[in-house]
């Protein structure tokens, strides 16, 4: 498999579930992060992980926790959401370096929270 | 004022016709460009990078920068209906790699 494969899909969950979102990257990238898409917005940074240590959280609510055992996983644990958190969440992976390459997204989980 | 600014759209261009789609950046000290299309439900897809100023071509795709105007723009030739989607500028504010997206532009191109 190559590339950035995000799962589940899709996901419905009521605000007291607890979910995770999975993200795995095959192209040996050394940085990864959780982007939330919503409509009429620009995508949003959440975290950003880079060797496997988190370097930025944009001031995302603690409903939201994310998790990076290696570099080439990364999770998001969700807790206690609210209907507002339903949007896209785009994972992404980059190979760090000054010049910047740009990214690869995943597929998206589109989030539904009821 | 926002980081990254596009207009909205829907832009419209026949099928054939040139598309010029525009993208102004706040921080001066921006360093890397890019420009992704999104399909309606699908993830963005990287289809241009641009470093310095003046202009890069790859295939139908031209990205131009200009930095003392703080503007980068793409320009899709011979356009086709399989070129309609949003269009994402992303900014790149130098160091670790961070992209700041616009809200992008919406294309439509007509048969």
């Amino acid at each position: 498999e190559t590339g950035v494969t995000q799962t589940p899909r899709h996901l419905v969950m009521g605000m007291t579930n607890k979910k995770s979102l999975k993200c795995e990257q095959h192209l040996g990238h050394n940085a990864m992060y959780w982007y939330k898409q919503s409509a009429k917005k620009p995508l949003e940074l959440m975290f950003v992980y880079s060797l496997e240590e988190r370097v930025e959280n944009n001031s995302v609510p603690s409903r939201f926790s994310p998790e990076c055992p290696n570099s080439s996983h990364l999770f998001l644990h969700l807790h206690t959401l609210q209907p507002e958190d339903s949007a896209l969440y785009l994972c992404a992976s980059s190979q760090d370096s000054t010049n910047g390459r740009g990214y690869t997204f995943g597929s998206g989980t589109r989030l539904t929270v009821v | 004022q926002k980081e990254v600014e596009q207009n909205s759209g829907p832009l419209s261009v026949p099928e054939g016709a040139i598309a010029s789609l525009n993208c102004t950046y706040s921080d001066r000290g921006s360093q890397s460009f890019f420009w992704y299309r999104q399909y309606s439900g699908k993830s963005p897809e990287l289809i241009m990078s641009i470093y310095s100023n003046g202009d890069k071509e790859d295939g139908r795709f031209t990205a131009q920068l200009n930095k003392a105007s703080q503007y980068v723009s793409l320009l899709i030739r011979d356009s086709q209906p399989s070129d309609s989607a949003t269009y994402l500028c992303a900014v790149n504010r130098g160091g670790f790699q961070k992209l700041v997206f616009g809200t992008g532009t919406r294309l439509l191109v007509s048969p």
